[in-house]
C-alpha cells in the first residue's frame, strides 16, 4: 500500500536560511509525487509535482524537490527562506489506480526573523 | 485557481444533529473528494466521486455519506455527527482522476460537534 512520511512535524528556521523538508514514501512501482503548501486558514495549493524524467524539480516560489529512488524520498528544498514561506507543508502520492492520493501529516514550518 | 468554494466555512452543531456540507465547483472537474484535516493524521479521504452519481469510499468513510447530482456540487452528510467529527473537512477536485492531475482544494469547513 502506498503510504507516505514526513518524520519533522515542525521545523524553525531563520529567514533567509536554507531549508529541507523531508518526504519519504512507500510504493511499489514508479510514484507520483507532490508537494502542496497551506497557509494558515486556507486550503492547499500545489508547489511542485514530479512524474519522470529529470529528478530536480522547480517549483513556484522557488521550491525545488529532489526525487531520489534508492533513498524512496522527495525532500523539499528552499535556498533562502522568507517569512511569508511560513505554512504547513504536506508531501503526497498518487495511487496505482490513479483516483487517490495519500498525504503525508505535514510539516509545519515557522520562520523567526 | 479551480473555483472550488464550500459551505458553510464554520459550523457548530450538536451530536446526534445531521449535518451536510456542500462543495461547489466551477471547472467541470470530473473527479471530487472529501478530505478531513486532523492533528496528527494530515490529510485522510472520507469519500469521492468519479462522475455524477458514482462514488466511492475512501480511508474513513464510516459515519459519513456522499452524493453527487451534478457535476459542480458534492455533498457531504454526517447523518448523526458525533464529536469524533470535530475536524476540518476540505474538498478537492481534480480534472480527469490521472495519477499525474494536480489536486485543486477548496478553502475548507471547520465543524464543531459538542
Amino acid at each position: 500500500a502506498q503510504s507516505v512520511t514526513q518524520p519533522d512535524i515542525h521545523i524553525t528556521v531563520s529567514e533567509g536560511a536554507s531549508l529541507e523538508l523531508r518526504c519519504n514514501y512507500s510504493y511499489g512501482a514508479t510514484p507520483y509525487l507532490f508537494w502542496y503548501v497551506q497557509s494558515p486558514g486556507q486550503g492547499l495549493q500545489l508547489l511542485l509535482k514530479y512524474f519522470s524524467g529529470d529528478t530536480l524539480v522547480q517549483g513556484i516560489k522557488g521550491f525545488e524537490a529532489e526525487f531520489k529512488r534508492s533513498q524512496s524520498s522527495f525532500n523539499l528544498r528552499k535556498p533562502s527562506v522568507h517569512w511569508s514561506d511560513a505554512a504547513e507543508y504536506f508531501c503526497a502520492v498518487g495511487s496505482n489506480t490513479g483516483n487517490q492520493f495519500y498525504f503525508g501529516t505535514g510539516t509545519s514550518l515557522t520562520v523567526i526573523p | 485557481d479551480a473555483g472550488i468554494t464550500q459551505s458553510p466555512r464554520h459550523k457548530v452543531t450538536e451530536t446526534g444533529t445531521p449535518v451536510t456540507l456542500r462543495c461547489h465547483q466551477t471547472e467541470n472537474h470530473r473527479y471530487m473528494y472529501w478530505y478531513r484535516q486532523d492533528p496528527g493524521h494530515g490529510l485522510r479521504l472520507i469519500h469521492y466521486s468519479y462522475g455524477v452519481k458514482d462514488t466511492d469510499k475512501g480511508e474513513v468513510s464510516d459515519g459519513y455519506s456522499v452524493s453527487r447530482s451534478k457535476t459542480e456540487d458534492f455533498l457531504l452528510t454526517l447523518e448523526s455527527a458525533t464529536s469524533s467529527q470535530t475536524s476540518v473537512y476540505f474538498c478537492a477536485t481534480n480534472r480527469q482522476g490521472e495519477r499525474t492531475d494536480t489536486q485543486y482544494f477548496g478553502p475548507g469547513t471547520r465543524l464543531t460537534v459538542l
